[in-house]
């Protein structure tokens, strides 16, 4: 079984749609997250959830909104995709949300789902 | 705020030399360390990670980095690469709890490995 999986894998959508980006995972974790990869190959956080509450929120267009409907799935949605919004997006989990020694701490991330707006 | 430096951009070894990536932090208390891999079309593994305690952190694949709190940098090595090692390596920075930045890692820009025959 995958730990966190994501769909798609792959997405090609025009200017102006709306697209929605889905992650799962099964190990059990608390915490959830959606980072960015851009074209130079650079890993930006964009939002985590804890319990399904929002935590972090970092500077993010309004047109990405993500959806926690239960501590296991954390989704994106995307309104009016621009060209700039191309690149790979990585959902990872993690057993809590503070760092802390004694946890097996370390993100488990997906495989992550290339989007590529035309 | 915390950042992750990677001063090398790509790196190319032979196989079964030694390989040392350069990474290097800036952070306002002793910082929890990883490295992770990806490998091209894949997610991130992770490697291994530095809490507290032993300065040498021994991960998987026969890695092992070190943590130098005098230089702030934890670099990775391997004694003998092999070509499956080629990929892309990611150092980054996590928050000790509390704060504002608890949970999140802050990853440098990435060294590309590439290993010749």
């Amino acid at each position: 079984d995958t730990a966190v999986s994501q769909t798609p894998k792959y997405l090609v959508t025009q200017m102006g749609n709306d697209k929605s980006i889905k992650c799962e995972q099964n190990l059990g974790h608390d915490t959830m997250y959606w980072y960015k990869q851009d074209s130079k190959k650079f890993l930006k956080i964009m939002f985590s959830y804890n319990n399904k509450e929002l935590i972090i929120n970092e500077t993010v267009p309004n047109r990405f909104s993500p959806k926690s409907p239960d501590k296991a799935h954390l989704n994106l949605h995307i309104n009016s995709l621009e060209l700039g919004d191309s690149a790979v997006y990585f959902c990872a989990s993690s057993h809590s949300l503070f760092v802390r020694q004694g946890d097996n701490y370390g993100y488990t991330f997906g495989s992550g789902t290339r989007l590529t707006v035309v | 705020a915390q950042s992750v430096t990677q001063p090398d951009i790509h790196i190319t070894v032979s196989e079964g030399a030694s390989l040392e990536l350069r990474c290097n932090y800036s952070y306002g208390a002793t910082p929890y360390l990883f490295w992770y891999v990806q490998s091209p079309g894949q997610g991130l593994q992770l490697l291994l990670k530095y809490f507290s305690g032993d300065t040498l952190v021994q991960g998987i694949k026969g890695f092992e980095a070190e943590f130098k709190r005098s230089q702030s940098s934890f670099n990775l090595r391997k004694p003998s690469v092999h070509w499956s090692d080629a990929a892309e390596y990611f150092c980054a920075v996590g928050a000790r709890a509390g704060g504002t930045s608890y949970g999140k890692l802050t990853f440098g820009q990435g060294t590309i490995l590439t290993v010749h025959p």
